[in-house]
């Protein structure tokens, strides 16, 4: 029954690495997000697609690419992974792009060794 | 740019105390949400104020949006253990976009 739901929980990498997070969602919702939530808690906006096309792409390194093969999944691939990559990655959902309330999944864990 | 301030950043009372925690702006929002964030979890979203000098209530937390829609509030009366946890407040810009600023959150611990 969970409503966005993200894989993996965790990824622990070495610098260089490419890897990738997924993201689904079962709301029937429109538009998703990926966020990134760094070690002092500050949340910020990546990226955002409505409908499997791209809106939102804040000022976030081209090693970040998010793919969305269809409305219910938002997945994020990151290339040549660096140090200060390491995060917690959340993704979430919202009926529309100017809905206001988003719900959020359960986040990853991403640490680069 | 850091958009929303919240205050105060960390917060640890006891059980059965009040507290208010504060998120304020030099912008104009169209509206403006509070989420919690427990560890290890995402925010969930407790409320969204949209008119200025809205106020809400759930159960013990008061909520109130700003007449200039510029800053928020909210009110824990008798908190207890059961609200401890990382409160974030963030505002919608409006339109199309979607897109959220958030503030950087108040850890709140509430010791029994």
């Amino acid at each position: 029954d969970t409503a966005v739901s993200q894989t993996p929980k965790y990824l622990v990498t070495q610098m260089g690495n490419d890897k990738s997070i997924k993201c689904e969602q079962n709301l029937g919702h429109d538009t998703m997000y990926w966020y990134k939530q760094d070690s002092k808690k500050f949340l910020k906006i990546m990226f955002s697609y409505n409908n499997k096309e791209l809106i939102i792409n804040e000022t976030v390194p081209n090693r970040f690419s998010p793919k969305s093969p269809d409305k219910a999944h938002l997945n994020l691939h990151i290339n040549s992974l660096e140090l200060g990559d390491s995060a917690v990655y959340f993704c979430a959902s919202s009926q529309g792009p100017a809905s206001t309330e988003q719900f959020f999944g359960p986040g990853t864990r991403l640490t680069v060794l | 740019t850091q958009l929303l301030e919240q205050s105060p950043q960390f917060l640890s009372i006891q059980e059965g105390e009040n507290l208010t925690v504060y998120c304020n702006s030099s912008s104009v929002f169209s509206s403006l949400q509070w989420y919690r964030q427990e560890p290890g979890e995402g925010p969930v979203l407790l409320v969204t104020v949209v008119t200025g000098g809205e106020v809400k209530k759930l159960k013990r937390l008061t909520f109130q949006f700003g007449d200039a829609r510029k800053d928020s509030s909210l009110h824990i009366t008798a908190a207890q253990p059961g609200d401890t946890g990382l409160y974030l407040c963030a505002g919608h810009r409006g339109g199309s976009q979607g897109n959220l600023i958030f503030g950087k959150g108040t850890k709140l611990s509430v010791k029994p």
